[in-house]
């Protein structure tokens, strides 16, 4: 079974500075992908960004970016220039292994962004 | 251009009662997930719905729970007798295909307190 791992269960960040949330993942699928959500305090689960295990580059939407080593298995989330918007929960996630679709969740982190 | 929704947004209810669910996928969209997360926590996968194919059914926690998708789209959650600790947050996804890089679109879930 795939397992999704993410140790920090809070963050603050100072507004404008950047911050790394971790995620580390363990599969035997030779070809996977990895999420990203967010989760404000309203509840609604905001997709932010994929990488498929065999993208060249690591993705990048805006503000984030993936940090992606797939020798060390982690697929960092980078949030460049914080928000005080940015403040919620975020989880990363990725399809188990098998014919599954459904994503399997990390236990997320609060960030909190700081004036 | 709307997005996955569903209803009741909140749902208060007593012990032993049963309640349903719905979640309306985007106009579409083969796949269709529930979710479910307690508070304080990921989330955790019920079941899952593509096309006119069998549904997996491998995360509902017990048989009272049961799940319907009718005409590969509106989707109804039951839950019967429920319990206290089936209160939690219902969240429901959707994706265009059911293949592992396809974003899944969330609703903004509902609340289920059992009293």
């Amino acid at each position: 079974a795939q397992k999704i791992t993410q140790t920090q269960p809070g963050m603050f960040v100072q507004e404008k500075e950047a911050v790394t949330l971790d995620c580390t993942y363990d599969t035997s699928d030779p070809s996977y992908g990895l999420f990203w959500y967010k989760q404000p305090s309203s509840g609604e689960m905001i997709f932010l960004i994929y990488q498929g295990s065999y993208d060249q580059q690591n993705a990048t939407e805006g503000r984030y970016s993936l940090n992606f080593q797939k020798a060390r298995k982690s697929a960092n989330l980078v949030i460049s220039a914080s928000q005080l918007g940015d403040s919620a929960m975020y989880f990363c996630a990725m399809p188990p292994s098998g014919s599954a679709r459904q994503l399997t969740f990390g236990s997320g982190t609060q960030l909190t962004v700081l004036p | 251009g709307a997005g996955v929704s569903q209803s009741p947004s909140n749902k208060v209810t007593e012990k032993g009662k049963d309640v349903e669910l719905r979640c309306d996928p985007i106009s579409g969209h083969t796949a269709l997930y529930w979710y479910r997360q307690s508070l304080g926590q990921g989330l955790e996968f019920l079941i899952y719905f593509q096309g006119n194919s069998a549904p997996d059914k491998s995360g509902l926690p017990s048989d009272r729970f049961s799940a319907e998708r009718t005409g590969g789209s509106v989707s109804t959650l039951t839950i019967q007798r429920t319990q206290q600790e089936d209160s939690a947050v219902y969240l429901c996804a959707s994706s265009l295909g059911g293949q592992a890089y396809n974003e899944q679109f969330f609703g903004p879930g509902t609340r289920l307190t059992v009293l």
